[in-house]
């Protein structure tokens, strides 16, 4: 049983680009969330997608945007790249919005570095 | 809001010797609270949870936390270290109200253990 999976795993941009990050969820679970995690920082959470909307969203910009697949899996979109947003992209997926133990399924994340 | 407070950034120990990692917690409700890890490389795994069930909760690998409302603080502790502790761990508090997805993490504590 595949876990959650990333891609991809590393990725150098630079600023003002745009940059887009996959995530497929574990086997039976329909919601996603992506957490950005800086270096040395715990992390922060950026949006959560249930039956292919956003529904709830952390305190990050507008130039942050996803989407989610009928087949649940989801993309995260950054654009006009700044510095600060280097960073390890973490996804995490759970059965429901709320699930029921509270237990979030992270990938491995995918580490952008832009310059 | 809710936050968590992990008080030590850094925290070495001797193999065999025991571990605490502390933690303070604020929050509005009633809160659900969480520790994760995090190896090198690897994707976030959940170690234990308390969501207003007992008190002391036991993890995997030995590890527990014990909810204390009149300190505010879920410290993780484990009776003797094992070298494949080593790991950055964070506290991570959700307000049950909002969806157990939407994590707020601390900045984590690295945890060294010595031969």
């Amino acid at each position: 049983d595949a876990g959650v999976t990333q891609s991809p795993t590393h990725l150098i941009k630079t600023r003002g680009q745009q940059v887009t990050l996959r995530c497929s969820p574990k086997s039976g679970h329909d919601t996603v969330s992506w957490y950005q995690q800086a270096l040395g920082q715990g992390p922060q959470f950026i949006f959560q997608y249930y039956e292919e909307e956003e529904r709830q969203r952390g305190n990050f910009p507008d130039r942050f945007s996803g989407h989610q697949f009928p087949n649940y899996s989801s993309e995260l979109n950054v654009n006009a790249l700044l510095l600060g947003d280097s960073a390890l992209y973490l996804c995490a997926s759970s059965w429901s919005p709320g699930g029921s133990t509270g237990e979030l399924f992270f990938g491995e994340g995918s580490r952008l570095t832009v310059l | 809001a809710q936050s968590v407070t992990q008080l030590d950034s850094h925290v070495s120990v001797s193999e065999g010797t025991p571990v605490l990692l502390r933690c303070n917690y604020s929050s509005s409700y009633s809160p659900s609270l969480f520790w994760y890890v995090q190896h090198p490389n690897k994707g976030l795994q959940l170690l234990l949870k308390y969501t207003s069930a007992a008190t002391l909760v036991k993890g995997i690998n030995g590890f527990e936390a014990e909810f204390k409302k009149s300190e505010t603080s879920f410290h993780l502790t484990k009776p003797s270290a094992h070298m494949s502790d080593a790991a950055e761990y964070f506290c991570v508090v959700s307000d049950p109200y909002s969806g157990y997805s939407t994590l707020t993490f601390g900045k984590g504590t690295m945890l060294l253990v010595s031969p």
